[in-house]
């Protein structure tokens, strides 16, 4: 389709297990964007991939998260030994350079419950 | 950093009345701002944004002034309806190209 997708659209796991979540964006757009979504707390930056430049981990909460893009495209938000604050909606988005508009064109979320 | 305040909801208004969500930042240089909106059960979408100083953006009656001497992009609406129940987040894309936004605002319409 010409939106961005995400997968596993709901996920259930026990507390200390990996997940992994899958984000494929808009083809051509530069920059890709991990957000997580919690009752109350908005939406909180974790990760933001532009081109090929170094990724800009500024907003992961522990060194269990972690995210990759490959070929700039697909993205991997990777989530180890999770634990039940882990649980949230993860939230992927890719948008055009500034120049073009700049905004974010959001995924559907990934929903994640940590048992 | 760069951050964005908006006011704490739920905001409950019936048919017809006047919105006011406030929105600030705090930002170094001249960040892009948006207003992006989530309606019940459905993913997250722009409504307007504004790109400089002294700029409006508006959709679906929605209007919202970039004011840089008071680093406010607040959102409002003359006349709300019931299908503008939704909530309402506030963000800013800075230098570093990092978006960010507030809490979010939840709307409430009431016939």
């Amino acid at each position: 389709g010409a939106g961005v997708s995400q997968s596993p659209s709901n996920k259930v796991t026990e507390k200390g297990k990996d997940v992994e979540l899958r984000c494929d964006p808009i083809s051509g757009h530069t920059a890709l964007y991990w957000y997580r979504q919690s009752l109350g707390q908005g939406l909180e930056f974790l990760i933001y991939f532009q081109g090929n430049s170094a990724p800009d981990k500024s907003g992961l909460p522990s060194d269990r998260f972690s995210a990759e893009r490959t070929g700039g495209s697909v993205s991997t938000l990777t989530i180890q030994r999770t634990q039940q604050e882990d649980s949230a909606v993860y939230l992927c988005a890719s948008s055009l350079n500034r120049e073009v508009g700049g905004e974010l064109f959001f995924g559907e979320g990934s929903r994640l419950t940590v048992l | 950093g760069n951050s964005v305040t908006q006011m704490e909801g739920p905001v409950t208004l019936s048919e017809e009345a006047f919105l006011t969500i406030n929105c600030t930042y705090t930002a170094t240089g001249y960040p892009s701002l948006f207003w992006y909106v989530q309606y019940p059960g459905e993913g997250l979408q722009l409504l307007l944004k504004a790109t400089k100083a002294d700029d409006k953006g508006s959709n679906k009656g929605f209007e919202a002034t970039y004011r840089k001497e008071t680093t406010s992009f607040h959102l409002e609406k003359g006349s709300v309806q019931v299908s503008d129940s939704a909530v309402y987040f506030c963000a800013l894309r800075g230098r570093d190209d990092k978006i960010i936004f507030g809490k979010g605002t939840r709307l409430h319409i009431l016939p």
